[in-house]
């Protein structure tokens, strides 16, 4: 298996913009975590899926983000306008028995809002 | 609120010698504690797990310790190698069922030559 794959690795875009991230799940794997990283303050989750259902959004920051999983090898993150604090790396992650098991991360989408 | 702490933002060692990280908590013990390495520019990759009844777990070089009365688990690599430089973390379930693990910001373990 190739591993959690995310792209793009890199996006800049300026403010007001509207960013999609996207994120292909390893294949099996039931839950699926979307990741914010920091500097400030590290590691923190976004939401989750299990089955591509939303289960828990509420480390999502504002309306402005929006996550879906139209199918079980296929999750967006989309951003609607942007803002230059929300600029960060992005990390999509799954598994196949939620966190009391290990996650495997995709590389990242290092984002930066001008 | 819940706290976590790791030792310290960075550590530098002779190759050869072991590493120790400590990762410190408040208030509830997590029933699950892992532990990740994670490189420049990559996600964090899972290394090892312990479970809240389980005081050690080894894997090759690597060996966690928990430790639920002092709120602190310990990850040590021996016979540390230039290669073992990178970001640690220490990350926390609460088994909640909300399915959140907790990070902390990590340790910067470089390996000196």
């Amino acid at each position: 298996d190739a591993g959690v794959i995310q792209s793009p690795r890199h996006e800049v875009t300026e403010m007001g913009q509207e960013v999609t991230l996207r994120c292909k799940p390893i294949s099996g794997h039931d839950y699926l975590f979307w990741y914010r990283q920091t500097m400030m303050r590290g590691l923190e989750l976004l939401i989750y899926f299990n089955n591509n259902v939303p289960i828990d959004d509420s480390g999502m920051p504002e309306d402005r983000f929006s996550a879906k999983m139209p199918n079980a090898s296929f999750s967006t993150l989309k951003i609607q306008p942007s803002e230059p604090r929300d600029s960060a790396v992005y990390f999509c992650a799954s598994s196949s028995r939620g966190t009391n098991e290990k996650l495997f991360f995709g590389s990242g989408t290092q984002l930066s809002v001008l | 609120s819940q706290k976590i702490e790791q030792n310290s933002e960075a550590l530098n060692i002779q190759e050869g010698k072991t590493a120790t990280l400590t990762c410190n908590y408040t208030n509830y013990s997590p029933a699950y504690l892992q532990w990740y390495r994670q490189d420049p520019g990559r996600g964090p990759v899972f290394l090892l797990l312990i479970r809240e009844n389980e005081k050690e777990k080894r894997k090759e070089r690597l060996k966690v310790t928990f430790d639920t009365t002092l709120k602190q688990s310990l990850f040590h690599i021996t016979a540390s190698q230039p290669a073992d430089s990178a970001t640690y973390l220490c990350a926390l379930d609460f088994l909640t069922g909300a399915n959140n693990l907790f990070f902390g910001t990590g340790t910067r373990l470089t390996v000196i030559p």
